[in-house]
């Protein structure tokens, strides 16, 4: 079974400071990791994915991710943030099967003040 | 892209009845649909995957009679939440698993009240 870590639940940030929010995972086979995006009341919206290949990923709004293997983290950063970025962010990882579960992190609050 | 439509957005009910929340596919189809439950400032947690044309498949702890799933057709998935209790509250998101490549799509979610 996969298991995701979000270890901060909250990260306050100011406009246009940098940000990074942290993802740890632990699998016994090879998943593949996710970023999600949840604005109030609404679904998830997916940021950016890690399938295989360049551990850099860059998704939408400008963020970017970099898979870890060694350290098993799937860490999300944006240099400049918004205001409309606050939201809450999900990590998720799922492994190779066709309908495999995503299994979700606790999720991490975003927020931006001016 | 794959597009899940979910409805309703809202709803509140009366303790006591029934309440039916659905899924679609738009421009897919999904032959899987995985049904979340949201509490406040929580994480998702995964209810039941529904297959269709076959029974759902529930997480442990979930039950069965209270949160029936239905996935009649490959663009259809149901969940009707049974004798609603005011702990049934929560918020209800579905999900369809799209190619491999491309991770998952989910509904809007339901908000669900019960009063």
């Amino acid at each position: 079974a996969q298991s995701v870590t979000q270890l901060d639940s909250q990260v306050p940030v100011f406009e246009e400071a940098p940000v990074e929010l942290r993802c740890n995972y632990s699998s016994s086979v090879s998943v593949y990791l996710f970023w999600y995006v949840q604005y109030p009341n609404q679904g998830l919206q997916l940021l950016l994915k890690y399938l295989s290949g360049s551990t850099l990923v860059k998704g939408i709004n400008g963020f970017e991710a970099e898979f870890n293997k060694s350290q098993t983290s799937f860490h999300l950063r944006k240099p400049s943030v918004h205001i409309s970025d606050t939201a809450e962010y999900f990590c998720a990882v799922r492994t190779s099967g066709t309908a495999s579960k995503l299994t979700f992190g606790t999720g991490t609050r975003l927020q931006v003040t001016l | 892209g794959a597009v899940v439509s979910q409805h309703p957005s809202r709803v509140i009910c009366k303790s006591g009845t029934s309440v039916k929340i659905e899924c679609r596919s738009l421009d897919f189809q999904a032959t899987t649909m995985f049904w979340y439950r949201q509490f406040p400032k929580q994480s998702l947690m995964l209810m039941a995957t529904s297959n269709e044309g076959s029974k759902a498949t529930y997480e442990q702890g979930v039950e069965k009679d209270k949160f029936l799933i239905n996935h009649a057709s490959l663009t259809l998935s149901t969940l009707t939440v049974t004798s609603a209790h005011p702990e049934d509250s929560s918020f209800y998101i579905c999900s369809a698993p799209g190619h491999i490549t491309e991770g998952y799509t989910f509904g809007s979610g339901t908000r669900l009240t019960v009063v």
